[in-house]
C-alpha cells in the first residue's frame, strides 16, 4: 500500500458530461500528479501540483483542469467528455516537485465514457 | 520527440529462471529513469531506479542496467516467481534541471511467468 487513495474507483459517464476524479496523497507528501492510462498504454503525465499551484502540463486540453488543497489532496476535472477519455487516472504523490525521487501510485479510477 | 519504447510486449518464462526485460530512450537530456511493476487492477509500483552517472544498480533479485551509448534501459529479475507476473513499465524524466517531474513511460511488457 501506497498511502495514496483515490475515488471513485469505478465510474460510467457519458459524452459532454463532466467529472471529478479525488485524490488524497500520502502524509508528509506536498507534490501531486497526474496520469491517464490508457488501456494497453503506460501512462502519459496530465499535469503535477504544488503547493496548491500547477507545476508543469502534459499535452492534454484545456477541458482538463485540477485542483490541489491545502492538505494536499487533489482534485481532476474532465469537462465535455469525449469517447477517448476512458482511461484509468492514476494520482502519484511525492515529496517536493524535484525530478527524482519515487512516485507513490494510487490505485486509479476507471472512467468509462459511453 | 522524447519517446521510451520496448523492444518485447510479452514475455513469458518458467518459474525459476531469470528475467530480463528492455527497453528504449530517445531523450539523451533523461538523467533519471525508473522500472514500474503494474499488477492487474492497481496502480504502477516503484522497482527500482537510476541515475545516468551510473550503468548498473542492484536491488532485492533486481538489477537495472543502463547503457546510456545506445540509449538502452533493461531490468533484470532473478530466479522469477509467479507473484512476478505483471506489466513492467520503463520511465523517465526527460525534464534534467526542471522544476516538475514529469516522468515519461514506455507501453510496457506483459511478464508472465509459469510455474
Amino acid at each position: 500500500e501506497t498511502g495514496v487513495t483515490q475515488s471513485p474507483t469505478h465510474l460510467i459517464k457519458t459524452r459532454g458530461q463532466q467529472v471529478t476524479l479525488r485524490c488524497s496523497s500520502q502524509s508528509g507528501h506536498n507534490t501531486v500528479s497526474w496520469y491517464q492510462q490508457a488501456l494497453g498504454q503506460g501512462p502519459q503525465f496530465i499535469f503535477q501540483y504544488y503547493r496548491e499551484e500547477e507545476n508543469g502540463r502534459g499535452n492534454f486540453p484545456p477541458r482538463f483542469s485540477g485542483l490541489q488543497f491545502p492538505n494536499y489532496s487533489s482534485e481532476l476535472n474532465v469537462n465535455a467528455l469525449e469517447l477517448d477519455d476512458s482511461a484509468l487516472y492514476l494520482c502519484a504523490s511525492s515529496l517536493g516537485s524535484t525530478n527524482t525521487g519515487e512516485l507513490f501510485f494510487g490505485e486509479g479510477s476507471r472512467l468509462t465514457v459511453l | 520527440g522524447e519517446s521510451v519504447g520496448l523492444h518485447l510486449p510479452t514475455l513469458s518464462v518458467q518459474e525459476g529462471d531469470n528475467s530480463i526485460i528492455n527497453c528504449a530512450y530517445s531523450n539523451s537530456a533523461s538523467d533519471y529513469f525508473i522500472w514500474y511493476k503494474q499488477e492487474s487492477g492497481k496502480g504502477p509500483q516503484f522497482i527500482i531506479d537510476i541515475r545516468s552517472n551510473m550503468d548498473k544498480r542492484q536491488g532485492q533479485r533486481v538489477t537495472v542496467l543502463l547503457n546510456k551509448t545506445v540509449k538502452h534501459l533493461s531490468l533484470q529479475i532473478a530466479a522469477t516467481q509467479p507473484g512476478d507476473s505483471a506489466v513492467y513499465f520503463c520511465a523517465e524524466n526527460g525534464n534534467s534541471g526542471g522544476s516538475n517531474y514529469k516522468l515519461t513511460f514506455g507501453k510496457g511488457t506483459l511478464l508472465t511467468v509459469n510455474p
